[in-house]
């Protein structure tokens, strides 16, 4: 057990609609990753959050956004959802943040299903 | 810019034969590496990490990997496949992005089948 914790584990919802996926990371952990895996692009980095702020962005939609609340649990907020979309999204957590070169600790991930 | 290749896909191999997932990298820095595997429905979960100590890294469940900086390698090694092996396997490269912020680069992973 990563001691991250995500979900719902599962989300099925229609295309248009808005979700909202949580993470709650390891005790002790600051930093805040969100990576979305899809079978036809892999693992690709969405953004990372440290201690509240906003550290780095990768390849995050318009239509996502995320957040991370001082009690350190993040919400990533998918809108407008599209069929392409449908993918697992999962949470990592960190000690540091960025600057430290920690070990990432994974959570089981969030699939979501758009129809 | 930094960039991993996973050169193959997927590997199979037979229960108790030795398992060799290749793992090449570039990086503009001195980067540091990590291998990372996921089984179906888990998250990922780190096998090992080198960040410029020894270049031999000892990881979980019998995994070791060697970095080569001559051959920008850093392939990883299990001298005998259990069928609980039987995986997607990450590796990870991890550099300055040109600030003061470590960057990730994942591969796009290698499925790791095990045939009793």
């Amino acid at each position: 057990d990563s001691g991250v914790t995500q979900t719902p584990k599962h989300l099925i919802t229609a295309t248009g609609q808005r979700v909202t996926l949580r993470c709650s990371p390891r005790s002790g952990d600051l930093s805040v990753y969100w990576y979305q895996q899809s079978l036809d692009q892999g693992l690709q980095f969405l953004i990372h959050y440290y201690n509240g702020e906003e550290r780095a962005k990768g390849n995050i939609l318009e239509r996502f956004s995320a957040q991370q609340f001082p009690d350190l649990h993040s919400e990533l907020n998918l809108s407008s959802l599209e069929l392409g979309d449908s993918a697992l999204y999962f949470c990592a957590s960190s000690v540091g943040g960025g600057l430290d070169n920690s070990p990432l600790h994974f959570g089981n991930g969030t699939r979501l299903t758009v129809t | 810019a930094q960039s991993v290749t996973q050169l193959d896909s997927h590997v199979s191999v037979s229960e108790g034969t030795p398992v060799l997932l290749r793992c090449n990298y570039s990086s503009s820095y001195s980067p540091s590496l990590f291998w990372y595997v996921q089984h179906p429905n888990k998250g990922l979960q780190l096998l090992l990490k080198y960040t410029s100590a020894a270049t031999l890294v000892k990881g979980i469940n019998g995994f070791e990997a060697e970095f080569k900086k001559s051959e920008t390698s850093f392939h990883l090694t299990k001298p005998s496949a259990h069928m609980s092996d039987a995986a997607e396997y990450f590796c990870v490269v991890s550099d300055h992005d040109g600030g003061s912020n470590y960057k990730l680069t994942f591969g796009k992973g290698t499925l790791l089948t095990v045939n009793p």
